[in-house]
């Protein structure tokens, strides 16, 4: 299949270990945030959102950390596995009105 | 399958023809959004409606690109006198109106190759 983002960062972990990928968005009135992940040829796909009022939220194997003051988002993954290989998209929302997609990482998993 | 669909998911064309892509959202969804996505790139949002009403264009979209919610279900996307530059993955979404419920749900693209 096509390769999405061929000159994205990446980010190359072994199975097993825990992932983290960073975001950096842009608007301070943003007040809700998603995940997506998008494999080779295929749409984005929802992994995890939080709002502006949390700074924390877990889900399975996933956790997303939001720091308003320095406008940051983060992925965690744990216990990464091959099937976590994809592109990853973090995305602001104001007023639930569209959403905003930030340049997104690759996360390269080797078993 | 009750997902958002899209049709084609692939077209391949000369410079100068129109093209028209199709999406289906998921059926309960009001809203319905386009995003074209290049290589190396984010989704980068071009239009979006709420039922048939369409209610944000981006600048993006360009006097060439019509897009239309007839009845407030399916959506069409017509890039009229392509360029290459217009090749890309064209992405379609739905979601719920609900404030609080702001998950756009993809569909697998349509990818438009000008030759």
């Amino acid at each position: 299949g096509e390769s999405v983002g061929l000159h994205l960062p990446t980010l190359s972990v072994q199975e097993g270990d825990n992932s983290i990928i960073n975001c950096a968005y842009s608007n301070s009135a943003s007040d809700y945030f998603i995940w997506y992940k998008q494999e080779s040829g295929k749409g984005p796909q929802f992994i995890i959102d939080i709002r502006s009022n949390m700074d924390k939220r877990q889900g399975q194997r996933v956790t997303v950390l939001l720091n308003k003051t320095v406008k940051h988002l983060s992925l965690q993954i744990a216990a990464t596995q091959p099937g976590d290989s994809a592109v990853y998209f973090c995305a602001e929302n104001i007023g639930f009105q569209k959403l905003v997609f930030g340049t997104g990482t690759r996360l390269l998993v080797s078993p | 399958d009750t997902g958002v669909s899209q049709d084609p998911r692939h077209k391949i064309t000369k410079r100068g023809q129109n093209v028209t892509f199709r999406c289906d959202p998921i059926s309960e969804h009001n809203r319905l959004y386009w995003y074209r996505q290049t290589l190396g790139q984010g989704p980068e949002f071009l239009t979006y409606f709420q039922n048939e009403a369409q209610l944000e264009k981006s600048r993006l979209l360009s006097d060439r690109f019509s897009a239309e919610r007839p009845k407030g279900s399916f959506s069409t996307l017509e890039i009229q006198r392509t360029e290459q530059g217009d090749s890309a993955m064209y992405l379609c979404a739905s979601s719920l109106a609900d404030p609080g419920a702001g998950e756009l749900f993809f569909g697998e693209g349509s990818r438009l190759t000008v030759l």
